[in-house]
């Protein structure tokens, strides 16, 4: 079966840390850009981080820069987020997606999020 | 940063109706324009990407259109399934989201 399963949430204290794990199957999931969106309680979605194939390149919102590392284990099928100094506003249902990527008229491709796990909750609250 | 504007934030329609949903970009993004929608307690799906291009698997009542700063989402026919909220994604530069609209039952 294609899916991606999201572990490793919980509660956490403000200025901990917490490693989420994803992990792939049914998918050849060392031929997909990887990334992390995350879902406010009952608010918008919102872009994380995301991971090249071989970990070559990783990009994240200005928000959690500094703080959060994406990273992966091709031969595991597996995607990690390590947060830390986390705060009241980075809880959230965090998801792992594959992305895909389709070119415009030569230029630069539209990416997109194609598979989702079903999330993992993360509550940060002392 | 490209800001990404939905609108309505929610609308209430029937069984049957067309319901178009608009997305609006802070600046032009040609057509790097995705759609997704997301029922109730679970992970969003992917419908429609390019602006136009219908997800391997969607319904053909869903559509999309627009380029530069302008996206509509369309569904033809609402389906009972179809009560949800969508979002719109830019990957113009980063990626960002639209705040949702969400579909509900009149």
């Amino acid at each position: 079966e294609v899916q991606l399963v999201e572990s490793g949430g919980g509660l956490v204290q403000p200025g901990g840390s917490l490693r989420l794990s994803c992990a792939g199957s049914g998918i050849t999931f060392s031929s997909y850009w990887m990334g992390w969106v995350r879902q406010a309680p009952g608010k918008g979605l919102e872009w994380v981080a995301t991971v090249k194939q071989d970990e070559s390149l990783k990009h994240y919102v200005d928000s959690v820069k500094g703080r959060v590392t994406i990273s992966r284990d091709n031969a595991n099928n597996s995607l990690f987020l390590q947060m830390s100094s986390l705060r009241a506003e980075d809880t959230a249902v965090y998801y792992c997606a594959t992305l895909g990527d389709f070119e415009l008229h030569g230029g630069n491709p539209v990416w997109y999020f194609a598979l989702w796990g079903r999330g993992t909750l993360v509550t940060v609250s002392s | 940063d490209i800001q990404m504007t939905q609108s309505p934030s929610s609308l209430s329609a029937s069984v049957g109706d067309r319901v178009t949903i608009t997305c609006r970009a802070s600046q032009s993004i040609s057509r790097y324009l995705n759609w997704y929608q997301q029922r109730p307690g679970k992970a969003p799906d992917l419908l429609i990407y390019a602006a136009s291009r219908l997800q391997s698997g969607v319904p053909s009542r869903f559509s999309g259109s627009g380029s530069g700063t302008d996206f509509t989402l369309t569904i033809f026919s609402l389906q009972p399934e179809d009560f949800a909220t969508y979002y719109c994604q830019q990957s113009f530069s980063t990626l960002t989201f639209g705040g949702g609209t969400k579909v509900e039952i009149k």
